[in-house]
């Protein structure tokens, strides 16, 4: 089975510093996408930032940015100046190219932030 | 601006009863569309997905099923719920090989 690993089941960070949260895939395709979600405690998933693997420039949304290196299979994300309101699940997914497949999600990380 | 819906939000059933969630999307035309679950403390496991109208793929093999009737409706059954259908249900929508975006979900539990 192709997964999707996040090593880090919690993480800690203070308020306006900055974290970066971890993610491993498996994949035997050389198209596929990769994405970011947040699950807040209303458990409503949030689309963060997607990375096509074809694009060699990391994908940038305002305080959140990914560091993409395919041939290492890794697909990190990191938060800026962290707020309060960036605490949640965060789930990194990949998805298939070429299809409509559904997304593989990891088990996802748990971001705490510290006033 | 595309909205997805689903209900109901919360649904508490014994062991056997029967089960039906309803997903619907506006705004847009044949969506893919896809049942997850999530069960206490984990990811997301993909369920069911569907490219069109009667077009179902299953992931998962159980007791659960769903259908399509109408372009922008995906419906989630089971005829006898067991325990372990017990979790978080999210619809999502998609267009072509792009991200998903899911509605807010429904919290099941079975008694």
């Amino acid at each position: 089975a192709q997964t999707v690993t996040q090593s880090q089941p919690e993480m800690s960070v203070q308020e306006a510093e900055t974290v970066t949260l971890s993610c491993t895939y498996d994949t035997s395709e050389s198209d596929y996408y990769l994405f970011w979600y947040k699950q807040p405690p209303s458990r409503q998933m949030i689309l963060v930032i997607r990375q096509e693997a074809y694009k060699q420039q990391n994908a940038t949304e305002n305080r959140f940015s990914v560091n993409f290196q395919k041939a290492a299979k890794s697909f990190s994300l990191k938060i800026s100046d962290s707020q309060l309101g960036d605490a949640a699940m965060y789930f990194c997914a990949r998805l298939r190219g070429g299809g409509a497949d559904g997304l593989t999600f990891g088990k996802g990380t748990h971001l705490i932030i510290q006033p | 601006s595309q909205t997805i819906h689903q209900w109901p939000a919360t649904l508490v059933q014994p062991v056997g009863s029967p089960l039906s969630l309803e997903c619907t999307v506006e705004g847009t035309s044949n969506p893919n569309l896809y049942w997850y679950r999530q069960a206490a403390g984990r990811g997301l496991q993909l369920l069911f997905y569907s490219v069109g109208i009667g077009q179902i793929s299953s992931e998962v093999p159980q007791n659960l099923s769903a259908s399509r009737p109408q372009d922008r409706q995906f419906i989630l059954s089971s005829k006898k719920l067991l325990l372990s259908d017990s979790g978080f249900y999210l619809c999502a929508w998609s267009r072509g090989w792009n991200e998903q975006y899911f509605g807010p979900g429904t919290r099941l539990t079975v008694t």
